[in-house]
């Protein structure tokens, strides 16, 4: 069964401050990864989609790697900002879903300070 | 990227009720949607998958009983919570995406039972 995990489960930082955030799975055979961001009561949105072929993703400030061999994947927010406080949560896709059936971690609860 | 509607979001209802919650993919045809539920402080875990046009498929310990699953358009999705306790109140929400890209995300629906 795919376990997936996330650290740190909370981070605080000043603003400007560039950070990393890791993501662990298991099992190495998926299709690909995705990261989201959520916000409190709110839905998910997506930020980055990496292909289990592929070795990184970039969008923005944002910089999401991806090794499938060792499992893990880290997002690298650079020059944080107070909007970018969130949850943070990497997802997995399992076999048999188009790419689409996800098995998410544990988040990462993000606070950027002013 | 797709876009992803769920109504309501947010109900309350009584104890031994039913609620329904629809997810429905608006610029794309869905012939699979994910149904997942997130508790308190943790992570989304997957309830069901949604087959347009056939059975949902229920992960382990999900009653397929007391969450019924209808996706009888390539557009929408509906489930429904029957007869619901206060156990049953979760964020619930929904997801779709076209085969072998990302998934796009409902909104969510805060579901609580009185």
């Amino acid at each position: 069964k795919q376990e997936v995990t996330q650290i740190p489960a909370a981070l605080s930082v000043p603003e400007g401050e560039n950070l990393v955030l890791n993501c662990s799975f298991t099992d190495s055979a998926i299709y690909n990864l995705q990261w989201f961001r959520q916000d409190p009561g709110k839905g998910l949105t997506s930020l980055l989609l990496i292909q289990s072929s592929q070795r990184e993703q970039t969008s923005g400030r944002l910089n999401a790697s991806l090794d499938k061999s060792s499992g893990r994947s880290t997002l690298y927010i650079a020059a944080s900002q107070p909007g970018d406080s969130a949850t943070y949560l990497c997802a997995v896709s399992l076999a048999g879903g188009g790419g689409n059936k996800l098995t998410f971690g544990t988040g990462t609860q993000l606070k950027v300070e002013l | 990227g797709a876009v992803v509607s769920q109504h309501p979001s947010w109900v309350i209802c009584k104890s031994g009720t039913s609620v329904k919650i629809e997810c429905r993919s608006l610029d794309f045809q869905a012939t699979t949607m994910f149904w997942y539920r997130q508790f308190p402080k943790q992570s989304l875990m997957l309830m069901a998958t949604s087959n347009e046009g056939s059975k949902a498929t229920y992960e382990q310990g999900v009653e397929k009983d007391k969450f019924l699953i209808n996706h009888a358009s390539l557009t929408l999705s509906t489930l429904t919570v029957t007869s619901a306790h206060p156990e049953d109140s979760s964020f619930y929400i929904c997801s779709a995406g076209r085969v072998n890209t990302e998934a796009f995300f409902g909104q969510g629906t805060r579901l609580t039972v009185v």
